[in-house]
C-alpha cells in the first residue's frame, strides 16, 4: 500500500523533554511538510523540505527542528523551547513540480498527537 | 484579514439536502484551490481540487470557483450523515511549488 505514516499516535511529552515525530512516505514524493493543528484553528506551516538534505522554515519553526537524510523520511523534533507543544501534528507530502502549470496536492499521514503533560 | 477565512458553523443540514460551503481568500494571485474533508480526531483528505472558473464536479460534490470576487465553495448534493465533518479550504498562490495556505475550517452537521 502507498501512503503516508506516522509515528506515534499518541505522545505525551513532560516539561523540559525533547520527542521525536515520525513520518514516512513510500509514494516516491520529493517534498514533505509539517503543519500543526489546533483546536479551531487551520493547519499551521512547521517546516518543508523539497529535497534530501534541504529545508525551510515555515511559518512558526521555532521550538521545532527537522532533518531530511532519505527522501522516504522526514522526522519532527518538538524541543523543549516550544512553549505550547501540545498539539495535533500532520506530516504530508506531494511531488515537486517540473514547472508551473503543474500543482502539487499535499497529501496527508494520519497524524500524531502530543500532550504535555 | 485573513489570507483563508471560512466561517467555523457548524452548518447543519438534513440528509437529502444541498449543502453549501464557502471560501474566501485574500490574495488575488492564488490559482490553486483545495477542499479537504477533516473527520474528528482524523487527518484531512483531499476531496476537491480546482484551478480554473466555474464548476468542477466529481459525483456529489462541486467545486466553484470565481476568481473575480475572489471565492471558492464546495456543494455537497444528497447529503448523509456520513458527510458530516469539518471541510477545510486551503489556497495557492501558483501551480508550482508554493505554500498551501488553510482556512479554519467549516464544521456540517447532516441530521438523519
Amino acid at each position: 500500500d502507498g501512503g503516508i505514516t506516522q509515528s506515534p499516535k499518541y505522545l505525551f511529552r513532560k516539561e523540559g523533554q525533547n520527542v521525536t515525530l515520525s513520518c514516512e512516505q513510500n509514494l516516491n514524493h520529493d517534498a514533505m511538510y509539517w503543519y500543526r493543528q489546533d483546536p479551531g484553528q487551520g493547519l499551521r506551516l512547521i517546516y518543508y523540505s523539497q529535497i534530501v538534505n534541504d529545508f525551510q522554515k515555515g511559518d512558526i519553526a521555532e521550538g521545532y527542528s527537522v532533518s531530511r537524510e532519505k527522501k522516504e523520511s522526514f522526522p519532527l523534533t518538538v524541543t523543549s523551547a516550544q512553549k505550547n507543544p501540545t498539539a495535533f501534528y500532520l506530516c504530508a507530502s506531494s511531488i515537486v513540480p517540473p514547472g508551473l502549470g503543474v500543482t502539487d496536492t499535499q497529501y496527508f499521514g494520519p497524524g500524531t498527537r502530543l500532550t504535555v503533560l | 484579514q485573513k489570507e483563508v477565512e471560512q466561517n467555523s458553523g457548524p452548518l447543519s443540514v438534513p440528509e437529502g439536502a444541498i449543502a453549501s460551503l464557502n471560501c474566501t481568500y485574500s490574495d488575488r494571485g492564488s490559482q490553486s484551490f483545495f477542499w479537504y474533508r477533516q473527520y474528528s480526531g482524523k487527518s484531512p483528505e483531499l476531496i476537491m481540487s480546482i484551478y480554473s472558473n466555474g464548476d468542477k464536479e466529481d459525483g456529489r460534490f462541486t467545486a466553484q470557483l470565481n476568481k473575480a470576487s475572489q471565492y471558492v465553495s464546495l456543494l455537497i448534493r444528497d447529503s448523509q450523515p456520513s458527510d458530516s465533518a469539518t471541510y477545510l479550504c486551503a489556497v495557492k498562490r501558483d501551480t508550482g511549488f508554493q505554500k498551501l495556505v488553510f482556512g479554519t475550517g467549516t464544521r456540517l452537521l447532516v441530521s438523519p
